[in-house]
């Protein structure tokens, strides 16, 4: 079946660091979508990529889906301590497929 | 709009008893969804309902089942809790499954621990 891999696993930073996290996928996807989860909360959309080559922006974060849309990843650029949570990408129409996520600790 | 809620928010039980985590949205979404999440395994599909009246397994069913009782409500039983079901689980819901420009709405999550 399909998987959705995400790498790296752990990530820490010095605040003002930048931050990328790769998604990959067995298949190629319709579209894929980006999670945000803090400590003890649950997941919040952050955005959904569908054309091949697509980049969006979202102030510090930069988010691309690959042109052959079997990959992605999320960027973030100066790194803030509010950036502390686990990063999800997930792929799919019907069902989505989540990757194992990437968790990001800042150190101020 | 209180979204996605599920209740309770946290449980203890002991092998081979059963309980029945609730779920229900408020955005008349069509699909609903049951993840569980464990440390380093990213959500992991349990079952979901495309649509009023439909169930489908998803990745990991094998222990629960799913009753989705309205539009509103899906609701997921474990009959026979094991501690591998130790976990914390979300519901989730959409608009539309077979869209392709749905977000998911997660609802806060049901930490279980089965002892």
């Amino acid at each position: 079946g399909q998987q959705v891999m995400q790498i790296p696993q752990y990530q820490h930073v010095q605040e003002g660091e930048d931050f990328t996290t790769y998604c990959n996928s067995s298949t190629t996807l319709s579209n894929i979508q980006w999670y945000k989860q803090r400590p003890g909360g649950h997941p919040v959309f952050l955005i959904q990529l569908v054309k091949s080559g697509e980049v969006k922006k979202q102030k510090r974060l930069t988010f691309q889906f690959g042109e052959a849309k079997k990959n992605s990843s999320l960027h973030i650029t100066a790194t803030q301590t509010t950036d502390v949570g686990t990063y999800f990408c997930a792929g799919g129409t019907g069902k989505l497929i989540f990757g194992q996520g990437t968790t990001l600790q800042v150190k101020p | 709009n209180a979204g996605v809620t599920q209740t309770p928010k946290f449980q203890v039980l002991k092998t081979g008893q059963s309980m029945t985590l609730q779920c229900a949205q408020d955005m008349n979404h069509n699909s609903m969804y049951w993840y569980r999440q464990d440390p380093g395994m990213g959500l992991r599909l349990i079952y979901y309902s495309a649509s009023e009246g439909t169930t489908d397994k998803g990745e990991v069913p094998n222990g629960y089942n799913v009753s989705r009782l309205n539009k509103r409500e899906f609701s997921l039983r474990l009959e026979s809790a094991a501690p591998s079901q130790t976990s914390v689980y979300f519901c989730a819901s959409r608009e539309i499954a077979s869209s392709s420009y749905n977000e998911q709405f997660f609802g806060p999550g049901t930490r279980l621990t089965v002892l």
